[in-house]
């Protein structure tokens, strides 16, 4: 059974900018749950979406902004970038909300220059 | 609000050697507890978890007993490998409602071990 697949591994862009990150979750599993890790802050949850709908949210500005396909594939944006918008961010599948264990892909490194 | 503390790293092991990491957490709520890994450049693995009181989880020679006295999930290995060498991370899931949950994570523990 393939893994959470995340594209694209590497991403660098410039301040002001926006970027998409994609996010295929496990085959069967419908919830997607997006984290950004930073050296400072560690791991922090960002959204969560089941059914194409955003269940639960972190502590973030409206700059980050995610959605969920009929798929399950999921996307996240972050629109006028910041240098502290640079982190590994992971998406994670589980089988529905409510189901605690949650696998993790291997995430995207972006940078911000 | 709910939190997870764990030993600061990083820790520096001889191959064979015993392994604990401190783990202690505050939930409202009744918490599931996790261990996660972070090999270098890879996501995160689950390791291992525990979803009530003594519950012990246990994979890959790696031990956690989920301790509701003591608010504590310590991470033990009996014998370390360079293989283990990671970052290890110390996570609590709750309900927030709606059936909604999330991870909350410790700030994680980089091991090192040396052969």
């Amino acid at each position: 059974k393939a893994g959470v697949t995340q594209t694209p591994r590497y991403l660098i862009k410039t301040r002001g900018q926006q970027v998409t990150l994609s996010c295929s979750p496990i085959s069967g599993h419908r919830s997607v749950s997006w984290y950004q890790q930073t050296p400072g802050q560690g791991l922090q949850f960002l959204f969560e979406y089941f059914s194409e709908t955003q269940r639960n949210k972190g502590n973030f500005p409206g700059r980050f902004s995610g959605r969920q396909f009929s798929n399950s594939r999921s996307e996240m944006n972050v629109s006028t970038l910041e240098l502290g918008d640079s982190a590994l961010y992971l998406c994670a599948s589980s089988r529905a909300v409510g189901v605690k264990e949650q696998y993790f892909g291997p995430g995207t490194r972006l940078t911000v220059t | 609000g709910n939190s997870v503390t764990q030993m600061e790293g990083p820790v520096t092991l001889s191959e064979e050697a015993f392994l604990t990491i401190n783990c202690t957490y505050t939930a409202t709520g009744y918490p599931s507890l996790f261990w996660y890994v972070q090999y270098p450049g890879e996501g995160l693995q689950l390791l291992l978890k525990a979803t009530k009181a003594d519950d012990k989880g246990s994979n890959k020679g790696f031990e956690a007993t989920y301790r509701k006295e003591t608010t504590s999930f310590h991470l033990e290995k009996g014998s370390v490998q360079v293989s283990d060498s990671a970052v290890y991370f110390c996570a609590l899931s709750v309900n927030s409602g709606g059936s909604n949950y999330k991870l909350t994570f410790g700030k994680g523990t980089l091991l090192t071990v040396n052969p």
